[in-house]
This record gives C-alpha cells, sequence and structure tokens, in this order.
C-alpha cells in the first residue's frame, strides 16, 4: 500500500514562531489528509486536500497539496499553546473500503 | 458530526485474562470501521478493517486468533484481546469513515476517530 514520509519528528518552538511538517510520497497520491491528536487525546480530522496544487487555509493553519501530489504541508503561523500536539498526514491505503495509512507524525510543543 | 463511541477509556487486567473494547457509531450507520493500535509517542498502526456481517480484514502480522473483531450491527464493532499479555498492553483506538463537512458537492471525508481505550496489561 501507499507509504508516506512525515518530517520532522519533533518540533519545538517558542510560542509566536511559526511550524511546519512536511510529508512525502514516492507515487502520486489520490488525495492527502491531515489529522491532529492532542496529548492523551484521539486524532481529530483537520483537512482534506484532493487537488494537485491545492492550498487551504484555516485560520492560521495553510495546507498545501503538491502539484505532483507527491508532497504535502501543513504550516501554522504564530504558534500558541493550544497548537499542542501530534499532527499526522494521511493517505489511501488503496482499495474500496478506505484504509488509510498514517505518517510518523510530528510532535509539535509551544513553550509560552 | 458524526460521533463514535469508545469505551472503556481505560482497562487493567491480568495477563492471561481476555478484554472487550466496544465502539459505536452514534449518529450514523457505518458498514466499515477500522481497528489502529499506539505506542507511546507512536503513530497509528492499523490492525484490521471491521466489516459489518462478515470476516474482519486483519493487516500482516495481526494475530486474528488473539484480536478477535466482531462486527454484528451497523452501529458496533468490538475488538476482544484474548489472552492478554503486558507487551499488548497499547492504545486501541477505532474509526470510521464520515463526512468531515464542506458544501454539498465539495464534501470531506475523513475518520471520525473513537476516544481511544488505554490497555494495561500486568
Amino acid at each position: 500500500g501507499q507509504q508516506v514520509m512525515q518530517i520532522p519528528q519533533y518540533q519545538h518552538v517558542q510560542e509566536g514562531e511559526d511550524f511546519t511538517t512536511y510529508c512525502n510520497s514516492s507515487t502520486t497520491l489520490s488525495n492527502i489528509q491531515w489529522y491532529k491528536q492532542r496529548p492523551g487525546g484521539h486524532p481529530v480530522f483537520l483537512i482534506q486536500l484532493v487537488k494537485s496544487g491545492e492550498v487551504k487555509k484555516q485560520k492560521r493553519l495553510t495546507f498545501q497539496f503538491g502539484e505532483a501530489k507527491k508532497n504535502s504541508s501543513l504550516h501554522i503561523t504564530a504558534t500558541q499553546t493550544t497548537d499542542v500536539g501530534t499532527y499526522f498526514c494521511a493517505v489511501n491505503s488503496g482499495g474500496s473500503n478506505y484504509k488509510l495509512t498514517f505518517g510518523k507524525g510530528t510532535l509539535l510543543t509551544v513553550n509560552p | 458530526g458524526a460521533v463514535v463511541s469508545q469505551h472503556p477509556s481505560r482497562v487493567i487486567c491480568k495477563s492471561g485474562t481476555s478484554v472487550k473494547i466496544e465502539c459505536r457509531s452514534l449518529d450514523f450507520q457505518a458498514t466499515t470501521m477500522f481497528w489502529y493500535r499506539q505506542f507511546p509517542k507512536k503513530s497509528l498502526m492499523l490492525m484490521a478493517t471491521s466489516n459489518e456481517g462478515s470476516k474482519a480484514t486483519y493487516e500482516q502480522g495481526v494475530e486474528k486468533d488473539k484480536f478477535l473483531i466482531n462486527h454484528a450491527s451497523l452501529t458496533l464493532s468490538t475488538l476482544t484481546v484474548t489472552s492478554a499479555h503486558p507487551e499488548d498492553s497499547s492504545f486501541y483506538i477505532c474509526s470510521a469513515w464520515t463526512i468531515q463537512g464542506g458544501r454539498i458537492g465539495r464534501r470531506n471525508y475523513g475518520y471520525t476517530f473513537g476516544s481511544g481505550t488505554r490497555l494495561t496489561v500486568v
């Protein structure tokens, strides 16, 4: 099935700094999804990107899908302590049952 | 939005006993649910796909006899960890594919996760 590499594994920032996590695939993706998991919580859906070169924004979060649909990024502007958590990208594993393969995740910690 | 209710949230059991984890779709029907396992500070590993009315599909390396999955109705899937051992201690979480918002014709679809079950085997 599809594999996706996610970097960095960890990122520690000062509150107010920006943050970016990247996901890369060796194959063309049909779509990519992003999830956030707060410490001790469960993953929560953030966004789905489908189109080549697509850019979507949710307040301070900007999601991009590469032109070749092989990479994606999540950028947070001016981080806040509420942004703390692990951000995962996920891609379809193929087939008709909508299995998702998750990246390893990027754990973001924010120093107030 | 869609809600997946997972119980129990935490369970401690003795080695050799079995533990059942339930996932219910509260306001929608889920013909398919997915069971994941997550080790501390690690990613989500798909264990199996639960199919209503038929056998579950297990991922490579997952023991079918150890992790019994039953999807008896359109709103309930269960995972039973049989003869649990300390190495089975983990965070188990279920999910279902649901609408995640968006306008008609531009719907987003993604996973709605249960709240997870932290299993500790002593």
